[in-house]
């Protein structure tokens, strides 16, 4: 099985910061992977799939970024909104598989 | 609107059997793939499986293999989750996510809470 390691678990960050999530695959996923927020009491939402492409309705300032092992969600601009919980999904291989989630919050 | 709703969580006994269901409204149920994704109290997500738009091909967790068993009745537009031999560790807020054409989980339910417990 592909195992997904996010980083950082928590991060805390400043409205208008510039913010970057990461997640590991433990081999290549060739760049079959989602990003999902959470907010709390909330269902997942789909913000980003196949590393790049942005779901309908998700704000331009959510861009994703990577290949191979290696992928990063970027938020340009944080906003009070953000805060959730980050969830990144690869979708190479069966079984598919979560990360471990970063939970982001506002300093 | 794409809708999924799903019911029949529950408290079970452990080494009982439930039965989820999801109906889902808004789009052609027949032509997407449908997921089980699960959350235990706190913790993260975990896809549990997946069944293909016409239930030709169905996919598995090794957690749950062999002991729930996903289908689907496209009449209906209503996804189904067998699930015997419930353990403690089946605990969770469980929900049914519809494919998008990527594969990506495009749309959620607010899911259904089981609760394995004596």
């Amino acid at each position: 099985d592909i195992q997904m390691t996010q980083s950082p678990s928590f991060l805390s960050a400043s409205v208008g910061e510039r913010v970057t999530l990461s997640c590991r695959a433990s081999q290549n996923i060739n760049k079959y992977l989602d990003w999902y927020q959470q907010k709390l009491g909330e269902a997942p939402k789909l913000l980003i799939y196949n590393t790049n492409n942005l779901h309908t309705g998700i704000p331009s300032r959510f861009s994703g970024s990577g290949s191979g092992t290696d992928y990063t969600l970027t938020i340009s601009s944080l906003q009070p909104e953000d805060v959730a919980t980050y969830f990144c999904l690869q979708r190479n291989s069966w079984p598919l598989t979560f990360g471990s989630g970063t939970k982001l919050e506002i300093k | 609107e794409v809708q999924l709703v799903e019911s029949g969580g529950g408290l079970v006994q452990p080494g009982r059997s439930l039965k989820l269901s999801c109906l889902a409204s808004g789009f052609t149920f027949s032509n997407y793939g449908m997921n089980w994704i699960r959350q235990a109290p706190g913790k993260g997500l975990e896809w549990v499986a997946s069944i293909s738009s016409s239930s030709s091909y169905i996919y598995y967790a090794d957690t749950v293999k062999g002991r729930f068993t996903i289908s689907r009745d496209n009449a209906k537009n209503t996804l189904y989750l067998q699930m015997t031999s419930l353990r403690s560790e089946d605990t969770a807020l469980y929900y049914c996510a519809r494919h998008d054409y990527s594969g990506s989980f495009a749309y959620w339910g607010q899911g259904t809470l089981v609760t394995v417990s004596s």
